[in-house]
């Protein structure tokens, strides 16, 4: 199953609503997680099931979708929130795959 | 706190093997699948292996044949041995904990800092 994420760099301000999208080349249902990564640090996940946020996770960033169309938004984004954003999906375990990766800028 | 620790990495040249260790605490090690996944410099994220609680194994194809992984539950470690090893294994990995016992759909919990593989004559 291949992941195809959009954009693959987007530039915002401090408080703009910022959309990312990620598309399966065939159905997942929900089985899609969100990671956040800055340079130099582990991947740290953020969303699992396309919309349950993971503990710790500021109520800022929010997932949605089903099948082969999902969405990860940062409702109001903050400067700790610079970093490359991933999705991945596990509706099939051979193998899991993540998408190429959006690098989030504040302008 | 649930922590996961890799070592082991290094430079070994083309065809050199290498044995990768991740320890694992703050959990029950035995009740979760374990995962491997790999980061290329400047380039995404790549799964390579998972472990499951129950000791079935799963492999990208890239590393089918080449890469064992296994666990130590007395040492609540989990490894990754490396064999035939090319240009294009270079990598940091990271040590992944699945959210649950299997592998099929789980996600990536709680990862570790990585350890850096570098494959070159």
């Amino acid at each position: 199953i291949q992941m195809t994420q959009s954009p693959s760099t987007l530039s915002a301000s401090v408080g703009d609503r910022v959309t990312i999208t990620c598309r399966a080349s065939q159905s997942i249902r929900t089985w899609l997680a969100w990671y956040q990564q800055k340079p130099g640090q582990a991947p740290k996940l953020l969303i699992y099931k396309a919309s349950t946020l993971h503990s710790g996770v500021p109520s800022r960033f929010s997932g949605s979708g089903s099948g082969t169309e999902f969405t990860l938004t940062i409702g109001s984004l903050q400067p700790d929130d610079c970093a490359t954003y991933y999705c991945q999906q596990c509706e099939s375990d051979s193998p899991f795959t993540f998408g190429q990766g959006t690098n989030v800028e504040i302008k | 706190e649930v922590q996961v620790v890799e070592s082991g990495g290094g430079l070994v040249q083309p065809g050199g093997s290498l044995r990768l260790s991740c320890a694992a605490s703050g959990f029950s090690f035995n009740t979760y699948a374990m995962h491997w996944v790999r980061q290329s410099p400047g380039k995404g994220l790549e799964w390579v292996s998972a472990l499951s609680s129950a000791s079935h194994t799963y492999y990208a194809d890239s590393v089918k044949g080449r890469f064992t992984i296994s666990r130590d539950s007395s040492e609540n470690t989990l490894y990754l041995q490396m064999n035939s090893l090319r240009a294009e294994d270079t990598a940091v990995y990271f040590c992944a904990r699945g959210d649950t016992s299997m592998v099929p759909y789980s996600y990536f919990d709680y990862w570790g800092q990585g350890t850096l593989v570098t494959v070159s004559s």
